[in-house]
């Protein structure tokens, strides 16, 4: 079964801390996207990831993928109350689907 | 900027009413996709598509059905709304082996 497994779910974290959304992902893939989305609004494309060993950085946020460990993790660096959101990754399984993980609900409480 | 666009953003309909939601991109992608998402659940696919007239099943298309005249439009069509079927809709389109998909903004829909 194809699955994308994303943790925690909910996550409420301290401004100014530093941690990490881990996406574990069940068969292989190369290609991982994660995605932001703020209450009652769409998804934000934030990282595309397209092999292994690959890194993005936008601001305090920095997503890497290790294929081998079908792993992805997005790490807040410093966080600050705008990253407040629900945050997901997507697994590109080669089967012309995503696959989405269940999303992790982060709170920056000051 | 590519534009993704959904009909309604709130909708509410009766239970065995025909429903309609309706998505339009405006970037010539071939791929289109509509998804719902539900609390705990992330988003599941219900149905997709990579060319005019051309549909494929997702992950849960009970109760569902689209249709794709145009390149620009995909329609997911509720046949007779049923309460389970109160949710959030996404239409994403885009998404090819090297890009990631664009979303419209949801249509939130209630069946009473």
């Amino acid at each position: 079964e194809l699955k994308v497994e994303q943790n925690p779910l909910f996550l409420s974290m301290q401004e100014g801390k530093n941690y990490t959304i881990y996406c574990n992902y069940s068969t292989t893939s190369d290609r991982l996207y994660w995605y932001r989305q703020d209450p009652g609004k769409s998804l934000e494309s934030l990282f595309v990831l397209l092999s292994n060993g690959a890194v993005k950085q936008e601001g305090r946020l920095m997503a890497s993928l290790d294929t081998k460990a079908r792993l992805s993790t997005l790490h807040i660096t410093a966080a600050v109350h705008d990253l407040s959101a629900t945050y997901f990754c997507a697994v590109d399984f080669g089967n012309e689907k995503l696959t989405f993980g269940t999303g992790t609900r982060l709170t920056i409480i000051p | 900027d590519v534009k993704v666009t959904q009909s309604s953003r709130y909708l509410v309909k009766r239970t065995g009413e025909k429903v309609f939601l309706e998505c339009v991109q405006d970037m010539d992608h071939e791929n289109m996709f509509w998804y719902r998402q539900d609390p705990g659940l992330g988003l599941r696919l219900i149905y997709f598509s990579y060319d005019v007239k051309m549909k494929e099943k997702g992950d849960i298309p009970e109760g569902y059905s689209v249709s794709r005249e145009k390149k620009e439009r995909f329609s997911l069509i509720l046949e007779s709304a049923s309460t389970n079927q109160t949710s959030m809709y996404l239409c994403a389109s885009g998404w090819t082996a090297n890009t990631e998909a664009f979303f419209g903004q949801g249509t939130r829909l209630t069946v009473v």
